[in-house]
């Protein structure tokens, strides 16, 4: 079936440090990519998105490339800030059913000053 | 008042007690949606509702029971909840299905059940 993997968290890096967290997808068809990010105490909100292999998402500093062969998107930023503590979600669509997003179990990221 | 709003924030219930969840915004939106979180799991679809009809139910329990009485409005009727029910129950929104795989969130309820 379709599901999303994400690296267990918590992930703690220090301010400035450089950030990946993995995430692998299984799906059948051609899903879109997106990584959601949650703050404390708020809702979710897009952080950004990829359609197509080969594309790259980027928002705030974060990016993330749509790799068809190894079937990832990880996301990345090359230095941190205690602002972006946050629980990070990677999710894909399929396009064939409008109303499911298919959701990994969320990354928590704390980063210390 | 702007995008998402889910009232109230928190609720603490026991297991008897009938309550509900409220859901509104402002976005012009038409499909509507409930999710629960849960610690370490991934979202879990409840239900949709598209132009006020609910075209998603994803095998929930009986004791939680969706109303969308218009695309703006969008309520869970909570009754005889188990503790496991606890969680945070998110509200989101999107102009119509998830083509382009943007939700717009509310901050969410947070949910125990005694």
């Amino acid at each position: 079936g379709n599901s999303v993997t994400q690296m267990e968290g918590p992930v703690t890096l220090s301010e400035e440090a450089f950030l990946t967290i993995n995430c692998t997808y299984t799906a059948t068809g051609y899903p879109s990519l997106f990584w959601y990010v949650q703050y404390p105490g708020e809702g979710l909100q897009l952080l950004l998105k990829a359609t197509k292999a080969d594309d790259k998402g980027s928002n705030k500093g974060f990016e993330a490339t749509y790799r068809k062969e190894t079937t990832s998107f990880h996301l990345e930023k090359g230095s941190v800030q205690v602002s972006d503590s946050a629980v990070y979600f990677c999710a894909l669509t399929l396009g064939d059913s409008n109303y499911q997003l298919i959701w990994g179990a969320g990354t928590k990221l704390i980063i210390k000053p | 008042e702007t995008g998402v709003t889910q009232t109230p924030r928190h609720l603490v219930m026991g297991m008897t007690n009938k309550k509900s969840l409220k859901c509104e915004q402002h976005l012009g939106h038409n499909a509507m949606y409930w999710y629960k979180q849960s610690a370490k799991k991934p979202l879990e679809l409840m239900f949709v509702y598209n132009f006020k009809e609910q075209t998603e139910n994803n095998s929930v329990p009986s004791r939680f029971s969706p109303e969308c009485p218009n695309s703006s409005h969008l309520f869970l009727h909570l009754h005889t909840l188990q503790p496991e029910d606890s969680a945070l129950y998110l509200c989101a929104s999107s102009p119509v299905g998830v083509e382009n795989g943007e939700l717009f969130f509310g901050e969410g309820s947070r949910l125990t059940v005694l």
